[in-house]
């Protein structure tokens, strides 16, 4: 069975510093991660997804995050957080092409002049 | 361009009427899913389908029915629908192709509440 927990469901950070959205996975065979951003009264977006290629991933609006396996982890960051960057943010595993999509609960990013 | 399209994208429904929540996919997917989304859990998978006339069940299915005549579409069924059904519902769909690299594409959402 794969899971995924996001630790702090909120997170609040100034404009212009570093953010670190957490994000571990369980899984019992070599995942895909994926970071997907939900801004408000809107679809999912995909930021980016680690697919056992390069484990530093970059993905859209200057977010990336890096496959930690040791750890079992897939930390999102972003250098300089940015007002627009105001969103949920949800981290997901995938095991394979025939298999679900499984979500954690979400961390919604405040940022704050 | 690649697109999942959901219908309606909003509703108010009462308890007990039948609602269909259509969705429509033109990427040639095999895979298909639907998902709701609800404050503090996350988005959860209801129903999914590997292909034409194969369907199962995800982590959240009472209540719901689904069914997959045609390739591209994938509507999702509330029976009798309950205040409890209240949620944001997405529909996704993939490729079973490996070379795909395994992106899940998003419909927009559907809010749909039941009074």
């Amino acid at each position: 069975a794969q899971s995924v927990t996001q630790l702090g469901s909120h997170v609040s950070v100034s404009e212009g510093a570093l953010v670190l959205l957490r994000c571990n996975y369980s899984s019992s065979v070599p995942p895909y991660l994926f970071w997907y951003v939900q801004y408000p009264n809107q679809g999912l977006q995909l930021l980016l997804k680690y697919t056992s290629a390069a484990t530093l991933v970059k993905g859209i609006n200057g977010f990336e995050a890096e496959f930690k396996k040791s750890e079992t982890s897939f930390h999102l960051t972003k250098p300089s957080a940015h007002m627009s960057d105001a969103a949920e943010y949800f981290c997901a595993v995938r095991t394979g092409t025939a298999s679900k999509l499984t979500f954690g609960t979400g961390t919604r990013l405040q940022v704050t002049l | 361009e690649a697109q999942v399209t959901q219908n309606p994208r909003y509703l108010i429904t009462v308890t007990g009427k039948k609602l269909t929540v259509t969705c429509s996919q033109n990427m040639n997917h095999e895979y298909m899913s639907w998902y709701r989304q609800d404050p503090g859990l996350g988005l959860r998978q209801i129903y999914y389908s590997m292909n034409v006339e194969v369907t199962d069940k995800g982590d959240v299915p009472e209540g719901y029915k689904v069914s997959r005549k045609e390739k591209r579409n994938f509507p999702l069924i509330l029976e009798s629908p309950s205040p409890n059904q209240t949620s944001l519902y997405f529909c996704a769909s993939s490729s079973l192709d490996s070379t795909s690299g395994n992106t899940i594409y998003f419909g927009e959402g559907s809010w749909l509440t039941v009074v």
